[in-house]
């Protein structure tokens, strides 16, 4: 079993659209939750972390379930500009040498 | 945010030669930087990480003698991938730890893309 899953998509939604992504991770003692975003052929980039009360920045919203051991993504009001790929990224250690374990990644088309 | 470079951006090379790959940290100081691959289509892969002036702990299955890694200072790391053969072929990408900040900020290189004919 992979560390982190993620359904690799894709989804195609329509400008607007609600959109939820979901990622299962399997050492129970993972202590910290990401979502990246990556466009073609760059690097991922922070889009938020994930806190145990789930947080919200703007259109984007993320939780965490530790019983269930997944954290989703949900993303409102659809923007051309989203199109890229999701990636969720757990980071397990208990010291700051702690290691990230990244999903395939989720992969979203936003079309007019 | 703090930045992170790698240089060369792209490289195209033939089988059998090895490549550099370098990472810095521009404006602060990484105690520990990570070395990532990712092939097409598929999630980043944590090859190694390294610790300035340490020895570099690989993940399992990458070989220590043929991706060699150096972190000589606190703003630099090098991969070096030794007799690289096409299906070395991927994009590479570093990643640089705040010493002086929180732990869980980790910054990403813009990745090198390495094609081997």
């Amino acid at each position: 079993r992979k560390e982190v899953e993620q359904d690799p998509g894709p989804f195609n939604v329509p400008e607007g659209a609600t959109v939820a992504f979901n990622c299962t991770y399997s050492n129970s003692a993972s202590q910290s939750f990401f979502w990246y975003r990556q466009d073609c052929r760059k690097e991922p980039k922070l889009l938020m972390s994930v806190y145990s009360s789930g947080n919200e920045d703007g259109r984007f919203t993320a939780q965490l379930n530790r019983a269930s051991q997944y954290i989703s993504l949900l993303i409102r009001d659809s923007k051309l500009s989203d199109s890229a790929t999701y990636l969720c990224a757990v980071r397990t250690g208990g010291t700051s040498y702690g290691k990230l374990t990244f999903g395939q990644g989720t992969i979203l088309t936003v079309h007019p | 945010g703090a930045v992170v470079s790698q240089h060369p951006s792209r490289v195209i090379c033939k089988s059998g030669t090895s490549v550099k790959i370098e990472c810095r940290s521009l404006d602060f100081q990484a105690t520990t930087m990570f070395w990532y691959r990712q092939f097409p289509k598929q999630s980043l892969m944590l090859m190694a990480t390294s610790n300035e002036g340490s020895k570099a702990t690989y993940e399992q299955g990458v070989e220590k003698d043929k991706f060699l890694i150096n972190h000589a200072s606190l703003t630099l790391s090098t991969l070096t991938v030794t007799s690289a053969h096409p299906e070395d072929s991927s994009f590479y990408i570093c990643s640089a730890r705040d010493g002086a900040g929180s732990y869980n900020e980790q910054f990403f290189g813009p990745g090198t893309r390495l094609t081997v004919l």
